[in-house]
């Protein structure tokens, strides 16, 4: 079967520096996907992890663990405007299936 | 990356009519899918929406209910047939120019509320 669980809610301080984790099962696994989602609005692309390891980008960074199924979004230095959905989502064949998303509440 | 755009933004709409959303590229794209996105959950594909042949549908959506179109490699429309309040909801629109693995780009959204 296809599954990928991430967490409902976390909450986190301006400045500092959050982890969202995501465990995935999908068959014939590409990559993964993370989206970041202000409410009312449309997702919009963080990152593409195929290789395992870490990929960073500014203030965001991604890993990903093929053997593991298992990929996590670093966010540092916080600032009150990440706070948003974060969805997971892996890629297999030509289709995508995301998870349910990660509310994240940044707090000053 | 690829400029999308959905029509209508937003409609009200009573129980029992249809409703089609439609959904324009700046480039021509192989890939088009349709999601649903009802309140407080994540994205549900609907549909692959293929250019030149029926659209693929996902398990619990038929065409009946949700017929595609998909005439070009730059426009597609999704019809909510014979509405009822649970398909009250966000439609989406994504695109992913270098085909199914690569990176996916969406639209707007279309909110929906049936009445």
């Amino acid at each position: 079967g296809q599954n990928i669980d991430q967490p409902t809610e976390m909450t986190a301080t301006e400045g500092a520096i959050v982890q969202i984790n995501c465990t995935y099962q999908t068959s014939g696994f590409n990559g993964l996907f993370w989206y970041q989602q202000h409410a009312g609005e449309a997702p919009t692309f963080l990152s593409y992890n195929v290789l395992d390891g870490l990929e960073e980008k500014g203030r965001f960074s991604s890993f990903l663990s093929r053997s593991k199924g298992y990929s996590y979004l670093l966010l540092k230095e916080l600032q009150m405007k990440d706070s948003a959905s974060y969805l997971c989502a892996a890629t297999g064949g030509f289709k995508t299936i995301f998870g349910a998303g990660t509310r994240l509440f940044v707090k000053a | 990356s690829a400029v999308i755009s959905q029509k209508p933004s937003r409609d009200i709409c009573q129980r029992g009519t249809s409703l089609t959303i439609q959904c324009q590229v700046d480039s021509q794209v192989t890939m088009m899918f349709w999601y649903r996105q009802q309140p407080g959950q994540s994205l549900t594909l609907i549909a692959t929406a293929n250019q030149g042949s029926e659209a693929t549908y996902e398990s619990g959506f038929v065409i009946d209910k949700f017929p595609i179109s998909r005439p070009n490699l730059t426009f597609s429309t999704l019809t909510v047939s014979n509405m009822s309040p649970e398909d009250s909801s966000i439609y989406l629109c994504s695109v992913a120019p270098s085909g199914g693995t690569e990176t996916q780009y969406f639209g707007p959204g279309t909110r929906l509320l049936v009445l």
